[in-house]
């Protein structure tokens, strides 16, 4: 099972958009359409935001959106608020009914 | 609703076993597709994917932990139980337990954990 990557850090400005990235192989992103993305605020618990890749549960903004090429995944949050101001994370299915997350993107708002 | 509480030790002593459970309603461990994950998050880290057992009783763990870990599900009182061998410091986190619903067949699913714990502080010292 390998590790998934992810940038460590994205910032952006009120209102601009920004987009992290979550890298895989082809035993688990590049060949399952099965990524989610999930919010952690301080001190909050993770809070799922996409799944499939690029669907949204119920409640979510659609100004999160996911999607996917090869071995990377993407998450882009448009309008960049304040609120967004978290840590990132991706999953990605690894076969066999298993899991990995990814080492997690800090999104700091300017 | 579907929610899920962690309970177990706050404390635990170097090379004991830690053993979590997991509690949750608004679902049935026996329903088709369902599983109940757990994973940890160390202070200050990532999160970490530990296990997994679905309604089937088909159990999967984390590659790097998979000699200390055990789970395990009653169904009629909806926990599932975790346990972890040989605890060390760096085991030191909050853990969580989360609902997932598989994709299996033509029906697909979230296959996301979707619904959370609030979370038990384990601190091995």
């Amino acid at each position: 099972q390998s590790a998934l990557t992810q940038s460590p850090s994205v910032s952006g400005s009120p209102g601009q958009s920004v987009t992290i990235s979550c890298t895989g192989t082809s035993s688990d992103v590049g060949n399952y359409d099965r990524v989610s993305w999930y919010q952690q605020s301080p001190g909050t618990v993770p809070k799922l935001i996409i799944y499939r890749v690029g669907q949204r549960p119920s409640g979510v903004s659609d100004r999160f959106s996911g999607s996917k090429s090869g071995n990377t995944a993407s998450l882009t949050i448009s309008g960049l608020r304040a609120e967004d101001e978290a840590d990132y994370y991706c999953c990605s299915y690894a076969g066999d009914y298993s899991w990995v997350f990814g080492p997690g993107t800090r999104v700091n708002v300017l | 609703q579907i929610t899920l509480k962690e309970s177990g030790p706050t404390l635990v002593n170097p090379a004991q076993t830690l053993t979590l459970t997991c509690t949750f309603s608004g679902f049935s461990l026996s329903t088709s597709r369902v599983g109940v994950g757990w994973i940890r998050q160390p202070p200050g880290e990532a999160l970490e994917w530990l296990a997994v057992i679905y309604w089937d009783d088909y159990k999967r763990y984390s590659p790097s932990l998979r000699a200390r870990l055990s789970i395990t599900k009653d169904t009629s009182e909806n926990q599932v139980v975790l346990t972890m061998t040989k605890m060390d410091p760096v085991d030191t986190a909050t853990y969580y337990c989360s609902h997932i619903v598989m994709t299996f067949g033509a029906v697909t699913a979230d296959d996301a954990f979707d619904f959370w714990g609030p979370g038990t502080v384990v601190t091995v010292s």
